[in-house]
């Protein structure tokens, strides 16, 4: 059975920067590109980043390029999401989602961890 | 980049009903269409693949069509459990982007 199991959420100020982790089980890791989707209070889904299998190719949307960073441990089934210059409207559940075999749809996905960016 | 529209952004349904919900992209990405399917306070789960693909264990009532800008999603004999909001997603432009609608929500009368 695939589970992704998020942590790494919490309360942090405007400005500052938290790292997320997405521990997978249950697929072999490294065949899989990796993404992270957000979705804040009361509203739609919002698609963050990708990362490929092997972990050479990102791909982030341009409302968090520039501040987040994907990365991957395949060594240790993890995903990464590093967020920085944190502002108000990053607020969110995060959550991390496996790619299908090619890469077109999210197949599986974790429960989510909750980021609130306040002062 | 592409834009998804969904409609309505919400219905009420009685059990037995028939729902259709509506994705439009802003230009053609043939099949690259994904449906999701998100329970209260529950994370999303894949519902339907390249417009009209149900995974394993996806209950056969809900069904899938369209290509190039125009996508249903139809949930015929509406159960209390499809108590949810829909997402669709276009994966025409993956891995450089994704794009999902607003989504629907469902409810039971």
């Amino acid at each position: 059975e695939v589970q992704l199991l998020e942590s790494g959420g919490g309360l942090i100020q405007p400005g500052g920067s938290l790292r997320l982790s997405c521990e997978a089980s249950g697929f072999s890791f490294t065949n899989y590109a990796m993404n992270w989707v957000r979705q804040a209070p009361g509203k739609g889904l919002e698609w963050v980043s990708y990362i490929s299998g092997s972990g050479s190719d990102t791909f982030y949307a341009e409302s968090v390029k520039g501040r987040f960073t994907i990365s991957r441990d395949n060594s240790k089934n993890t995903v990464f999401l590093q967020l920085s210059t944190l502002r108000a409207e990053d607020t969110a559940v995060f959550y991390c989602a496996k790619a299908s075999n090619y890469g077109y749809s999210f197949d599986a996905w974790g429960q989510g961890t909750l980021v609130t960016v306040s002062s | 980049d592409i834009q998804m529209t969904q409609s309505p952004s919400s219905l009420s349904a009685s059990v037995g009903d028939r729902v259709t919900i509506y994705c439009q992209a802003s230009e053609s990405i043939t099949t690259y269409l994904n449906w999701y399917q998100q329970k209260p306070g529950k994370a999303p789960q894949l519902l339907i693949h390249a417009a009209s693909t149900l995974p394993s264990g996806v209950p056969g009532r809900f069904r899938g069509s369209g290509s190039g800008t125009d996508f249903t999603l139809t949930i015929n004999n509406v159960q209390p459990e499809d108590v949810a909001t829909y997402f669709c997603q276009q994966s025409y432009t993956s891995p450089r982007v994704y794009t999902f609608g607003q989504g629907t929500r469902l409810e039971i009368k």
